[in-house]
């Protein structure tokens, strides 16, 4: 069974760069049929999802955070990585990685999630 | 700015049946927005339930079911337990205009 596992700094300051990876464990990123993506939930708040991205690289980004964010792959690590520009304190969140399902060519689900990290943006 | 549109919360007793909804801003949502529902329990990742309006995971209890109702997204619990409290999200596919958008949630207390 898959499983995904998300690492990175805990807290970042303003105006600074957001990175986090996800590593899949289980299975391989680059086995096709999936996406990789980024999803996120502000403190008591819903979710947003930011971006994902295919083993071969290519990438389609919630259009509102498209100027700031960047999801890159590493398939000799099975990972796959988020970066985040210019962050203010509206990017402190839960951040998840999660794989989205295609079937037959169409992205229709997001099946498996890591368990979230809080990320905190504060000087 | 798209947006999905779910009830706040919902209050049900154990074994009764409940609906939840999902609207979009858009117009009537339809199986090309793909609706996805996810629960979530505090401090807790998302889990899956429901994809592409009715379709479920390996894992999803046969009490869970989802539909097109109204111009709308459901998810219908029937004969509710307790450990079905919890938070429950939409999910709406729009194309390159937004991508993916989740709804608000809905606050799911059993009583």
């Amino acid at each position: 069974q898959v499983q995904l596992q998300e690492s990175g700094p805990g807290l970042v300051k303003p105006s600074q760069t957001l990175s986090l990876t996800c590593t899949v464990s289980g299975g391989s990123i680059s086995s096709g049929g999936y996406y990789w993506s980024w999803i996120r939930q502000h403190p008591g708040k819903g979710l947003e999802w930011i971006g994902y991205i295919y083993y071969s690289g290519n990438t389609y980004y919630n259009p509102s955070l498209k100027s700031r964010v960047s999801i890159s792959v590493d398939r000799s690590k099975n990972q796959f990585s988020l970066k985040v520009n210019s962050v203010t304190a509206a990017d402190t969140a839960v951040y998840y990685c999660a794989r989205a399902l295609m079937i037959r060519g169409v992205i229709e689900t997001f099946d498996y999630w890591g368990p979230g990290t809080l990320v905190t943006v504060s000087s | 700015q798209t947006v999905v549109t779910q009830e706040p919360s919902l209050t049900v007793s154990p074994g009764e049946t409940v609906t939840l909804t999902c609207a979009s801003s858009t117009g009537a949502v339809t199986s090309g927005c793909y609706p996805n529902w996810f629960q979530q329990k505090p401090g807790q990742a998302p889990r899956a339930l429901i994809y592409s309006t009715s379709k479920k995971h390996s894992w999803t209890p046969a009490r869970f079911s989802g539909s097109l109702l109204g111009g709308e997204a459901a998810l219908t619990l029937s004969g509710v337990q307790p450990e079905d409290e919890a938070d429950y999200y939409c999910l709406l596919y729009y194309g390159g205009v937004s991508g993916w958008v989740f709804g608000g949630g809905t606050k799911l207390t059993v009583l």
